[in-house]
């Protein structure tokens, strides 16, 4: 079975400087892989997905992300953060050959704080 | 579109009682799921299912039923609630595994 962490629940980051956002996973199996945000007493969105090719996807609001399958990682980047990126963001996995294994894993979020 | 519709958005129960969170898609995805929300532990998979007449568990299924009598719709079940059933429950809904999960706005339940 798949699974994510996220090693960093807060992250605070001053208003223009850049930031990365840790994710890992592990999986026995090829994966897909997601960045999902949440702003305050919503539900979650669709940041940017890695489905196959290119390892660096590029997704809303200026945000990337790079594939490296050799340290199982999908870390989040963004070269210069704004207030209104202030949210919490999780990574999650699914199985790429998921007959009988169905699921969407999440990570445990990471809290990303933009201080002014 | 509606997209995601989950019901009620708050709710308190008193332990023991029993309820049912309604979630309803019209995007006519297959897959469906319900997640709960805890401080510091992520979105946490409770059951699924890859579509109607199909559900499985996922990784916190204990207290909670499930059914998919329609494409359209998942309610979830509790069955005599909990105080460590205290959270915000989300639906999700999808086409397949590789594609944008959408999801509702979630319910806020409190067990007291």
């Amino acid at each position: 079975a798949q699974s994510v962490t996220q090693l960093d629940s807060q992250v605070p980051v001053f208003e223009e400087a850049p930031v990365e956002l840790r994710c890992n996973y592990s999986s026995s199996v090829s994966v897909y892989l997601f960045w999902y945000v949440q702003y305050p007493n919503q539900g979650l969105q669709l940041l940017l997905k890695y489905l196959s090719g290119s390892t660096l996807v590029k997704g809303i609001n200026g945000f990337e992300a790079e594939f490296n399958k050799s340290q199982t990682s999908f870390h989040l980047r963004k070269p210069s953060v704004h207030i209104s990126d202030t949210a919490e963001y999780f990574c999650a996995v699914s199985d790429v050959a998921n007959f009988g294994n169905e699921k969407l894993t999440f990570g445990t979020g990471t809290r990303l704080t933009i201080i002014p | 579109n509606a997209g995601v519709t989950q019901t009620p958005k708050f709710q308190v129960l008193k332990t023991g009682q029993s309820m049912t969170l309604q979630c309803a898609q019209d995007m006519n995805h297959e897959y469906m799921s319900w997640y709960r929300q805890d401080p510091g532990m992520g979105l946490r998979l409770i059951h699924y299912s890859v579509g109607a007449g199909i559900t499985d568990q996922g990784e916190v299924p204990n207290g909670y039923n499930v059914s998919r009598s329609t494409t359209e719709d998942f309610p979830l079940r509790l069955l005599s609630a909990a105080p460590s059933q205290t959270s915000v429950y989300f639906c999700a809904s999808m086409l397949g595994l590789q594609t944008e999960a959408f999801f509702g706005q979630g319910t806020r339940l409190t067990v007291v």
